[in-house]
């Protein structure tokens, strides 16, 4: 089945740690997106990849950091430097501009 | 002003009536615009998508656009207790680089 997985579900970071959200796809779409959802909130762009080896910053992309080394993946590193990262986070690719998104079913960050 | 802005609601109404979530956008270069279903603590859904002025149907769906108004709106007829979740309105500005942006979403809530 073709889809996008996100992992790990929920996770938990420590004051001042790295941590990596992973996002895979077997859709063979060229466009992946990193959105970030806070409680009771619509989503913020944080980063875009259109292509491979490219990426580009969105709204909110201070404490954050990804790569596209290959099309099938689009890690997202949440950084110390990212003060408040709890959220919900939610990785999705677009086939095209009429399409829309295709959404993984998202990782849930808590800092503890 | 906000990008793209709906009612936060929540909006209640009665099973088998029909709900109605309005949207508007300000970036006159939209040209698609979709509508998302999310159920509390999932990813988000697609439900809708329209490109162009006047109505489309799917099953109990009727997206609206009117491009000169700058809205889209999103009926829900014979509403049911499933029908509620929060209705998310995304606009892509295809000359942006096919980023979507979000309104905060519209709860919905149907009572039996």
């Amino acid at each position: 089945d073709g889809g996008i997985t996100q992992s790990p579900k929920y996770l938990f970071r420590k004051e001042g740690q790295n941590v990596t959200l992973s996002c895979e796809q077997n859709l063979n779409h060229d466009a992946m997106y990193w959105y970030r959802q806070d409680p009771g909130q619509g989503l913020r762009l944080i980063y875009y990849s259109q292509i491979v080896n490219d990426f580009q910053k969105g709204d909110i992309a201070e404490g954050y950091s990804v790569s596209r080394e290959k099309k099938e993946s689009f890690p997202l590193t949440v950084t110390s430097a990212q003060k408040n990262p709890t959220a919900f986070y939610l990785c999705a690719t677009l086939r095209g501009a009429n399409y829309g998104y295709t959404f993984g079913s998202g990782t849930r960050l808590t800092v503890v | 002003q906000k990008e793209v802005e709906q009612n936060s609601g929540p909006l209640s109404v009665p099973e088998g009536a029909i709900a109605s979530l309005n949207c508007t956008y300000s970036d006159r270069g939209s040209q698609s615009f979709f509508w998302y279903r999310q159920y509390s603590g999932k990813s988000p859904e697609l439900i809708m998508s329209i490109y162009s002025n006047g109505d489309k149907e799917d099953g109990r769906f009727t997206a609206q656009l009117n491009k000169a108004s700058q809205y889209v709106s999103l009926l829900i007829r014979d509403s049911q207790p499933s029908d509620s979740a929060t209705y998310l309105c995304a606009v892509n500005v295809a000359a942006a680089g096919n980023k979507l942006t979000f309104g905060g979403g519209t709860r919905v809530l149907v009572k039996p």
